[in-house]
């Protein structure tokens, strides 16, 4: 079972809007940046999101990243079918000292 | 442009070791300020995190790993490496390597190989 919490699934139109939840604790989320990746089958892991709520060079800004407590939220504005893919947080537990992730959320746009 | 490459047998017997290197080009393995980190998702799970190691040495593990585990940096051929002593079914899976931001192993991955597949089976 993984430290931060995320749904496993969630599923929106086309054009609409969503907001990824990833949930942790003190000795994570709640002292440590998160960041966000996109993963689609068969390819590599992409960053999305950075300590929180920065977006890489060429992510487009549908994309956007919160931090409140011990939660991370991601959001995704205006859905695109080529959207669909599995999401994950992840940060740094300073009490395992251990990268964790999420346990993944994977996004139908339908 | 920073690019990984993962290399290694796709298949390996259960007890026996899985090595994995990952091939970086497009940029020197021995620049300050970046960690280099071995990730894997197993069938129907999610990401998790093995190992990273900085270009002077000094890797961090998942304590988590029930195998064995070794990170070594060449610095000469610029790449990383991956050993995973006395593999078992649990140990398959999509085998990443990345690109960590920071002087701690703490750092996002911004830049990720494509993935190697792994089978443990005899």
């Amino acid at each position: 079972q993984s430290l931060l919490t995320q749904p496993p699934s969630m599923s929106a139109a086309p054009g609409q809007r969503v907001a990824i939840s990833c949930s942790g604790s003190s000795s994570n989320i709640g002292n440590n940046d998160a960041s966000w990746y996109q993963h689609l089958p068969g390819s590599a892991p992409k960053l999305l999101i950075y300590d929180n709520n920065k977006r890489p060079s060429g992510i487009p800004d549908r994309f956007s990243g919160s931090k409140s407590g011990t939660s991370a939220t991601l959001g995704i504005t205006g859905l695109q079918t080529g959207d669909e893919a599995d999401y994950y947080c992840a940060t740094w537990d300073s009490s395992l000292t251990t990268v964790v992730f999420g346990g993944g959320t994977t996004l139908t746009v339908l | 442009q920073l690019q990984l490459q993962e290399s290694g047998p796709g298949l390996v017997e259960p007890s026996e070791t899985l090595s994995l290197t990952c091939t970086v080009s497009g940029g020197s393995i021995a620049t300050s300020g970046y960690f280099w980190g071995w990730f894997r998702r197993p069938p129907g799970k999610g990401l998790e995190w093995i190992g990273s190691i900085y270009y002077t040495g000094g890797p961090y593990y998942n304590p988590s790993l029930h195998s064995p585990v070794t990170v070594s940096v060449d610095t000469s051929r610029n790449q990383f490496s991956l050993k995973l002593n006395s593999v078992t079914a649990a140990d398959a899976g999509l085998y990443y390597c990345a690109r960590q931001r920071g002087y701690t192993p703490s750092g996002y991955m911004e830049v990720w190989g494509k993935g190697t597949t792994v089978s443990v089976s005899s």
